[in-house]
């Protein structure tokens, strides 16, 4: 059984919404990861943070941030949904270099 | 730019039939290279992690290797359990907060 916790399992919202969803990790797991993973690909890095801030980015516009708790927990944020914002939202935790994921958000923008 | 290729992107084997799935990359200093395995509607599940050309790892039915350019995953003697989509995925030294890039996956199948 995954460590991570993901919720809600799936979502649906109208296009300009804004939505947050929610990750839970394993204690000890300080590094935290999102990504996206459109239909049919692999997943994409969204951005990672490490003892609650961001160190790392991939190519994705401000209007998707997160946040880390000190409780382990992480949200993404994402602003102004575009229909291509539909996909399933993953996080990672991670120790020692290896990655555990969650079994993800399904979000389907309308 | 980091690259990671799958091939083929479907295969279908009869159970029993052996088999090999490709992960090429082009990645500028690699940290390691991952394979997970993804059931529909599920988040991925950690298979290996390879670190360096030669290395090789095994788990079950399931063989990773790694040369400087490319990875495969050996399946022997498949089962329909390992009906999945096998993902790969590269970490590179200079990205490293960047986390992964994964590539888009083969889609196993294995017939009864």
């Amino acid at each position: 059984e995954t460590g991570v916790t993901q919720s809600p399992t799936h979502l649906i919202k109208t296009r300009g919404q804004q939505v947050t969803l929610r990750c839970s990790s394993q204690s000890g797991h300080n590094t935290v990861s999102w990504y996206q993973q459109a239909l049919g690909q692999g997943p994409q890095f969204i951005f990672q943070y490490y003892r609650e801030e961001e160190n790392g980015r991939g190519n994705f516009p401000p209007r998707f941030s997160g946040l880390q708790f000190p409780n382990y927990s992480s949200e993404l944020n994402v602003n102004a949904l575009e229909l291509d914002d539909s996909a399933l939202y993953l996080c990672a935790s991670s120790l020692r270099g290896i990655y555990t994921f969650g079994s993800g958000t399904r979000l389907t923008v309308v | 730019e980091d690259q990671v290729t799958q091939s083929p992107e479907a295969l279908r084997l009869q159970e029993g039939e052996s088999s090999s799935l490709n992960c090429s990359y082009t990645v500028s200093g690699l940290r390691g290279l991952f394979w997970y395995r993804q059931d529909p509607g599920k988040g991925p599940e950690f298979l290996f992690t390879l670190y360096s050309a030669g290395e090789e790892k095994e788990k079950e039915r399931l063989k990773a290797t790694l040369t400087k350019k490319e990875s495969f995953l050996h399946i022997t003697a498949p089962k329909p359990e390992d009906s999945a989509t096998y993902l790969c995925a590269v970490q590179a030294y200079y990205n490293y907060g960047q986390n992964f890039v994964f590539g888009p996956g083969t889609r196993l199948s294995v017939l009864p």
